[in-house]
Order: C-alpha cells, then structure tokens, then sequence
C-alpha cells in the first residue's frame, strides 16, 4: 500500500462549480498534512497545510480526518485559473521529509 | 526574495556526456533538495542536504552526484546517464525546522539520448 494516495482524475468541473479531493495516507503516525499545487509544467507549490480543526482559506477548505486517515480539498466556486494539479503531502510518522502523493489533476472548463 | 533558481531550463545531453545542474536561493534556507519528476507522477526525493552536509540519499545511482559548494548553492553532477533518467529535475528549500514549507525552482528539464 502506498504511503499517501490520490485520485489522479481528471476532474473535469464547469466554473463555478464546486469540487472536492481527498488524500488518504497509511502512517497513522502521521503528524502534518498540507497541500500543494502544481500547473502544467510548472513547479509545485504549497496551497495550504491543513489543520487538525479544519482550515479555510478564500474558496479553499482543508480538512482531516485523522481516524479515516485522510485529508480533503474543497475548492468552492471554480475559476478556470483552479485547473492544475493538487498534490497531497504528509509529513512525520518516522521522517521529517514530506511525502508527496501522485497528485489529482483538476481542470475546470468555460 | 523568494526565489529558487536553476540553471539551465532545458538539457540535452548523450550517454556519455558530464553535465550539472545548478540551483540557487537567497531564502537563508538551510536545508536544500533534489527531486526527479517524470510526466504525471509525484516528485520523486533524490537528496537532501542539511547545513551543507548531505543527509538524505534515497538510493540514488551515482551517476548522479549532488553537491553543495555553500548554503545558497546547490549542484547535480550528471555522469553516464541513461535515457530513462529523463525527466523534470526540482530544486527545493526550506527552513531545517519546516522541511514542510518547500520552496521549488522551476526545474531542469533533462532530455538523455
């Protein structure tokens, strides 16, 4: 099993459109959780860490669910600008070295 | 300043070739990563260099060969590469303390015929 897993999609999404991804990892003794986002042949960059209390940031909700073992994205009232790549990252649990997932690929269309 | 630079944006060397790679930052980050990112996957760690000193190898093959000539600096030695070891090539910084919070370049993308 992998350590940290995501949907790849695509998610195809009309604007406006709300969206959600989740993440699931496998160390339960996972101790930090972020997100970050990658454009097309761009470098990723961190979105937002996501807190044990949930965090909200403009249209963008982090939660976790650390007795599932997983964390999610909620993306509210899409812009064609949301569409990229979100990759999961969990750190701790052994290593202070995040572990990326694979990514989930959002586009959202006109 | 919150730039990560690397040099150059797109290789293309043979088999035989001896290239490196080259990433700078100005963050008074002290830890410094290599990642290799192929199409559609996660980056993937190569090595991790911590107050200059390497402390992660991930198992890397030495025709890959980092180094770290001081704390704003970071090189990728290339030697004897394959055409398999094609792919995106990220620099990333951080704080020692937030290896969480990783600034990236905007990589190299290395092309091996």
């Amino acid at each position: 099993r992998k350590e940290v897993e995501q949907d790849p999609g695509p998610f195809n999404v009309p604007e406006g459109a709300t969206v959600a991804f989740n993440c699931t990892y496998s160390n339960s003794a996972s101790q930090s959780f972020f997100w970050y986002r990658q454009d097309c042949r761009k470098e990723p960059k961190l979105l937002m860490s996501v807190y044990s209390s949930g965090n909200e940031d403009g249209r963008f909700t982090a939660q976790l669910n650390r007795a599932s073992q997983y964390i999610s994205l909620l993306i509210r009232d899409s812009k064609l600008s949301d569409s990229a790549t979100y990759l999961c990252v969990v750190k701790g649990g052994g290593s202070y070295i995040p572990t990326f997932g694979r990514g989930t690929s959002l586009i959202v269309h006109p | 300043d919150t730039e990560v630079t690397q040099t150059p944006k797109h290789l293309v060397m043979g088999m035989t070739n001896k290239k490196s790679l080259k990433c700078e930052q100005h963050m008074g980050h002290r830890a410094m990563y290599w990642y290799k990112q192929k199409a559609k996957k996660p980056p993937e760690l190569m090595f991790v260099y911590s107050y200059e000193k390497l402390s992660i190898n991930e198992s890397v093959p030495s025709r890959f060969s980092p180094e770290c000539p001081n704390s704003s600096l970071l090189n990728l030695h290339l030697h004897a590469l394959q055409p398999e070891d094609s792919a995106l090539y990220l620099c990333a910084s951080s704080q020692v303390s937030r290896a969480h919070e990783q600034y990236f370049g905007p990589g190299t993308r290395l092309t091996v015929t």
